[in-house]
C-alpha cells in the first residue's frame, strides 16, 4: 500500500521557536496533503488541506500564520509551527491522497509527529 | 451537527469474543463513503475497512466486518474473535461527495480487550 512517512515522530522546543514537520509521500505522487492535530483520547481535528503547487486552505478557527503550510512538490508537504507556545503542544498528523484507488478515495496517513513546547 | 457520531466512548471486550462498534452518519449527499481506523497507542492511523454508499454488500476485511443500514444511516463495525492486539481507540469517518478527499471523523471508541 502507499506510505507516508513523517520526521521528526516527535520534538521537543522552547516556546517561542518555530518547529518544522515534514509529510513525505514514499511511493505515490500526492496531489492533495492534509494536516491534523489530535490531543489525548480526542478525534482528529483537520487544519488545513494543501495542494501541491498551490496556497493550503485553513479550517475555520485555525490561524494560518500560525501553522504555516508548504506543499512545494508532489512527495512533500510541510508544516511550521511558528512561534510555539505550550498549547500548541499536540500529536500533529498527515495524510496524503493522490494514488489511484479512485474507489474509495482513501487518505493514507502518516505516523504522526508528537510535539511538546516546554 | 456532527456528521459522525461514535456514542460508545470506551469499551471493554474478553479474548476471542465479538465486539460491535457503533457509528452513526449524518450526510445529504447520495455519494459518499465510508471508513474506520484503528489507531493503536503508538498513534499510527491503520485504515481497516470501506463501505461505499453505492455497494450493495456490507464490506469485510478479515475479521472485521461493517454493519451497513443505509436507510438507518448508520455503519457499525464489527470485530469477531477479539484479539489482545485489537486494544486501541477506533474511528469511523466519512468521505462526501467524489470532488475531494476531506474525511470528517467521529469521536472515536476505546476498546479494551481483556485476556
Amino acid at each position: 500500500g502507499a506510505v507516508v512517512s513523517q520526521h521528526p515522530s516527535r520534538v521537543i522546543c522552547k516556546s517561542g521557536t518555530s518547529v518544522k514537520i515534514e509529510c513525505r509521500s514514499l511511493d505515490f505522487q500526492a496531489t492533495t496533503m492534509f494536516w491534523y492535530r489530535q490531543f489525548p483520547k480526542q478525534s482528529l481535528m483537520l487544519m488545513a488541506t494543501s495542494n501541491e503547487g498551490s496556497k493550503a486552505t485553513y479550517e475555520q478557527g485555525v490561524e494560518k500564520d500560525k501553522f504555516l503550510i508548504n506543499h512545494a512538490s508532489l512527495t512533500l508537504s510541510t508544516l511550521t509551527v511558528t512561534s510555539a507556545h505550550p498549547e500548541d503542544s499536540s500529536f500533529y498528523i498527515c495524510s496524503a491522497t493522490g494514488t489511484g484507488d479512485r474507489r474509495t478515495y482513501e487518505q493514507y496517513f502518516g505516523p504522526g509527529t508528537r510535539l511538546t513546547v516546554t | 451537527a456532527q456528521k459522525i457520531t461514535q456514542t460508545q466512548p470506551g469499551m471493554f471486550v474478553q479474548e476471542k469474543e465479538a465486539v460491535t462498534l457503533d457509528c452513526t452518519y449524518d450526510t445529504s449527499d447520495p455519494s459518499y463513503g465510508l471508513f474506520w481506523y484503528k489507531q493503536p497507542s503508538s498513534g499510527e492511523m491503520i485504515f481497516l475497512i470501506y463501505q461505499g454508499s453505492y455497494d450493495q454488500q456490507n464490506a469485510t476485511e478479515g475479521r472485521y466486518s461493517l454493519n451497513f443500514q443505509k436507510a438507518r444511516k448508520s455503519a457499525n463495525l464489527v470485530i469477531s474473535a477479539s484479539q489482545l492486539g485489537d486494544s486501541a481507540m477506533y474511528f469511523c469517518a466519512m468521505r462526501e461527495g467524489f470532488n475531494d478527499y476531506k474525511l470528517s471523523f467521529g469521536a472515536g471508541t476505546t476498546v479494551t480487550v481483556r485476556a
